[in-house]
């Protein structure tokens, strides 16, 4: 079974800088996607930023890009420009490429703090 | 258009009383996914539909615990009897099932609290 891991339960970083939170997974599958998840105080989650495995560039979406290293099964999330707003959790999350819809698996999550 | 809807947004109940959480996808998705989050085991995924038939219900922590999705527009998980161990957040997600991308839109979610 897939496993997803993110060591940081805590980061704070203050506002304008950049930060870099972590994820490390474990498959044996070749073909998968690697999802960010934002989730506020609201609780909806939203999706920040998505990785296929099969592409080698990394993924970028405005202030947020990712470093996704296949080899060591890392998929680390940029934010630049660090804003009050984006204080969350931050999950990510893991999903086969296999022809069936199959469910997400979450790391635990990442509690991120902006300092004004 | 609107998103994923799910009824009730909270829900308190005692234990032993039977907890129905309600679904309703997004138009057009033909994949419906049930997770639960806790501070003990984060986000679990529960079961998940597509085409309305349930594909993987291994996540299902008890016989307590039923899903169903008698048409594409709306689900149900229903717990019974409940239990404080059950209090978490639930959440539904659709997707539209046409390759592998798949991306999952998430419900508000419901918490459920058992006393």
């Amino acid at each position: 079974a897939q496993t997803v891991t993110q060591s940081q339960p805590e980061m704070s970083v203050q506002e304008a800088e950049t930060v870099t939170l972590s994820c490390t997974y474990d498959t044996s599958e070749s073909d998968y996607y690697l999802f960010w998840y934002k989730q506020p105080p609201s609780r909806q989650m939203i999706l920040v930023i998505r990785q296929e495995a099969y592409k080698q560039q990394n993924a970028t979406e405005n202030r947020f890009s990712v470093n996704f290293q296949k080899a060591a099964k890392s998929f680390s999330l940029k934010i630049s420009d660090s804003q009050l707003g984006d204080a969350a959790m931050y999950f990510c999350a893991y999903r086969t490429s296999g022809g069936g819809a199959d469910g997400l698996t979450f790391g635990k999550g990442t509690h991120l703090i902006i300092q004004p | 258009d609107a998103g994923v809807i799910q009824s009730p947004r909270h829900e308190v109940t005692e234990m032993g009383q039977e907890v129905t959480l309600r679904c309703k996808p997004i138009s057009g998705h033909n994949s419906l996914f049930w997770y639960r989050q806790t501070m003990m085991r984060g986000l679990e995924l529960l079961i998940y539909f597509n085409n309305n038939v349930p594909i993987d219900d291994s996540g299902m922590p008890e016989d307590r615990f039923s899903a169903k999705m008698p048409n594409a527009s709306f689900s149900t998980l229903k717990i019974q009897p409940s239990e404080p161990r059950d209090s978490a957040v639930y959440f539904c997600a659709s997707s539209l099932r046409t390759s592998g991308k798949n991306e999952q839109f998430f419900g508000p979610g419901t918490r459920l609290t058992v006393l």
